[in-house]
């Protein structure tokens, strides 16, 4: 069984670029969040895709878009990057919504972002 | 909305020890699920525990066990047998049973340090 792998490991970019994240997600899952943990803090949900849709949304900009490809694979796209983006960005990998709230979110290594 | 609450930022435990990290939860929803992840310095988020909301006994999980008291909405993660190698950022989350998406709410963590 294959777990949760995101790429690239670290990045870095300049005030105004976009940047392009992917995670491909673990075998039989066919969800896929993203969040955003900023230095010190919690992660935060940035939105969840469920069978290619975006299935739900926290509160970030519609600078920050994302994809889910037939094989369950999603990206996340950031334009106009800002200083606030640097941060840790990570993916992780569930069965669909309606299997309730013990289901695990399966969590890959991260993204590093840094932004100058 | 719901909120998670750690309040402590760091703990110190020396090994072999049992420590207790506090986790205060916020929602107005009956059906909620809790959960306990891990995360070394390598960024992953390692899943340790879960404990639903309508569950009667506390979740135990080899030497990780779920402190749940309902009516004090807390849910404190209890190390048994502290080791080296659990030395690491601990955050609490919950996911609600309402809307689509069962997004994780983080707390701001807690950083344990076990001493030999």
């Amino acid at each position: 069984e294959t777990g949760v792998t995101q790429s690239p490991t670290h990045l870095i970019k300049t005030r105004g670029q976009q940047v392009t994240l992917r995670c491909s997600s673990q075998s039989g899952h066919n969800t896929v969040s993203w969040y955003q943990q900023a230095l010190g803090q919690g992660p935060q949900f940035i939105f969840q895709y469920y069978r290619e849709e975006e299935n739900g949304r926290g509160n970030f900009p519609p600078r920050f878009s994302g994809l889910q490809f037939p094989n369950y694979s999603s990206e996340l796209n950031v334009n106009a990057l800002e200083l606030d983006d640097s941060a840790l960005y990570l993916c992780a990998s569930s069965l669909g919504p309606g299997t309730g709230v013990r289901n695990e979110q399966f969590f890959g290594p991260g993204t590093r972002l840094t932004v100058l | 909305a719901q909120k998670i609450t750690q309040t402590q930022p760091g703990m110190f435990v020396q090994e072999k020890e049992a420590v207790t990290l506090d986790c205060t939860y916020d929602t107005s929803d009956q059906s909620y699920g809790l959960f306990w992840y891990k995360q070394p310095s390598s960024g992953e988020m390692i899943f340790l525990i879960y404990q639903g909301s309508y569950d009667e006994q506390n979740a135990t999980e080899g030497r990780y066990s779920l402190n749940f008291q309902k009516a004090r909405k807390s849910a404190n993660l209890v190390i048994s047998a502290s080791q080296l190698g659990d030395s690491a950022m601990y955050f609490c989350a919950m996911v609600l049973s309402s809307g689509s998406a069962r997004q994780l709410t983080f707390g701001s963590g807690t950083q344990l340090t076990v001493l030999p």
